[in-house]
């Protein structure tokens, strides 16, 4: 039963660009989290979709954005990349509910030059 | 808004020593609480979880944790550290808003484990 994978493990991209990141969430699971950690940070949670629509976001502009797909599985994209946003980029799924444990892939590694 | 205070970005202890890492939590109903491990270059991990079952909650790698409402605490404890202990430790508690919910993050202590 494969976990969460997330997809690319490192990208590296300059100033303006603009970047997707992609996440496969653990089998069963219906809602996908987005989170970046700074280094030596905790997570910051970006936001949460759940049945293909954004239920929740946290404090980020909205150059960051995303989509869930019907086989629950999400894309990141973040334009006119800044070099703040150099960042481990983790996904996690879970089942929905505020009691349920979510499961994280291992990130994706995002340097900005 | 839902808080969550680690006490020590760095704890240090010697290999077989008892480890405690400490976690407040500030909620006005009952939490759902959860600790999660991070080795370097990893995601988190979950070790353990706080539903309002037992109070005394064992988790993988022989940690567990302990709910106190009275404190607003629960804090991560193991018997004995083993250099594979190392890693950085979070704790984070479930935020409801409406029917929507989403993880407050506590900023982590990172487990020193000297030979």
């Amino acid at each position: 039963d494969a976990g969460v994978t997330q997809s690319p493990t490192h990208l590296i991209k300059t100033r303006g660009q603009q970047v997707t990141l992609r996440c496969s969430p653990k089998s069963g699971h219906d809602t996908v989290s987005w989170y970046q950690q700074a280094l030596g940070q905790g997570p910051q949670f970006i936001f949460q979709y759940y049945e293909e629509e954004e239920r929740q976001r946290g404090n980020f502009p909205d150059r960051f954005s995303g989509h869930q797909f019907p086989n629950y599985s999400s894309e990141l994209n973040v334009n006119a990349l800044l070099l703040g946003d150099s960042a481990l980029y983790l996904c996690a799924s879970s089942l929905a509910g505020n009691n349920q444990p979510q499961h994280f892939g291992d990130g994706t590694r995002l340097s900005i030059l | 808004a839902q808080s969550v205070t680690q006490l020590g970005s760095h704890v240090s202890v010697s290999e077989g020593a008892l480890v405690l890492l400490r976690c407040n939590y500030s909620s006005s109903v009952p939490p759902y609480l959860f600790w999660y491990v991070q080795y370097p270059n990893q995601g988190l991990q979950l070790l353990l979880k706080y539903t309002s079952a037992a109070t005394l909650v064992k988790g993988i790698n022989g940690f567990e944790a302990e709910f106190k409402k009275s404190e607003t605490s629960f804090h991560l404890t193991k018997p004995s550290a083993h250099m594979s202990d190392a890693a950085e430790y979070f704790c984070a508690v479930s935020e409801t808003r409406g029917s929507n919910y989403q993880l407050i993050w506590g900023a982590g202590t990172k487990l020193i484990i000297k030979p």
